[in-house]
């Protein structure tokens, strides 16, 4: 049971570029979501997902992109790299509907901007 | 923003000591959970206390909630030096949004 499976594990990036990050997960979680970490502001949700074909934004959506098309899969898009977005990015799965169920978590990807 | 908030934000003990962390939150919440993070690591679920509950307990973790004060405290008996980590809480707000905000974590270091 591999849950939760993001790649890459580390990025490099210029300033102007683009590149999605990777999660899939094998659970069968309706909610997917993505957090970004920073030194000191714990953790910033920037996109969440209900389930197949529905998005909406969280704390931090400015310069990234998601859709959903299949229930195992949630792309994050950055489209133009800045250096502000130089952090740990985390992709997390739960059930939806069955209250209290806790976040499972990929082991992060390292993404700098430079 | 976040809801919760964990107090202190660094701790460090030598092994076989106990350790207690805080969490403050400012609304109401339907349940609260820890989280562990290890170094390079993804989080991982400890433990889900609902609003109803007080105490909860799970191995040599203890996880009380007061709703009247909007705190939870995390208590991990006979610490080893495996458990040095961060330390998240988790509020889920009512009206089952199923989005938990996190607060900034406490750093666990366990001294062998």
């Amino acid at each position: 049971n591999a849950g939760v499976t993001q790649t890459p594990k580390f990025q490099v990036l210029k300033t102007g570029q683009s590149m999605t990050l990777q999660c899939a997960q094998d659970m069968n979680h309706e909610y997917m979501s993505w957090y970004r970490q920073d030194p000191g502001m714990g953790l910033r949700l920037i996109h969440y997902s209900v389930g197949a074909g529905i998005t909406d934004q969280g704390e931090v959506p400015n310069g990234y992109n998601v859709s959903r098309s299949t229930t195992e899969d949630f792309p994050l898009r950055l489209l133009s790299a800045a250096p502000s977005q130089t952090s740990v990015y985390f992709c997390a799965s739960s059930y939806v509907g069955t209250a209290n169920s806790p976040l499972h978590f990929g082991n992060g990807t390292r993404l700098t901007v430079t | 923003s976040q809801q919760g908030e964990e107090d202190p934000q660094a701790l460090s003990i030598q092994e076989g000591e106990n350790a207690t962390m805080n969490c403050s939150y400012k609304t109401s919440i339907n349940n609260l959970q820890w989280y562990r993070q290890n170094s390079g690591r993804g989080l991982v679920h400890l433990i889900l206390i609902r609003s109803n509950e007080r105490e909860k307990h799970s191995g040599r973790l203890r996880v009380t909630l007061d709703t009247s004060k909007k705190s939870s405290s995390l208590l991990i008996t006979a610490s080893r030096a495996a458990d040095t980590a961060s330390y998240f809480c988790a509020t889920d707000p009512p009206g089952g949004s199923y989005i938990p905000t996190f607060g900034r974590g406490t750093s666990l270091i366990v001294h062998p």
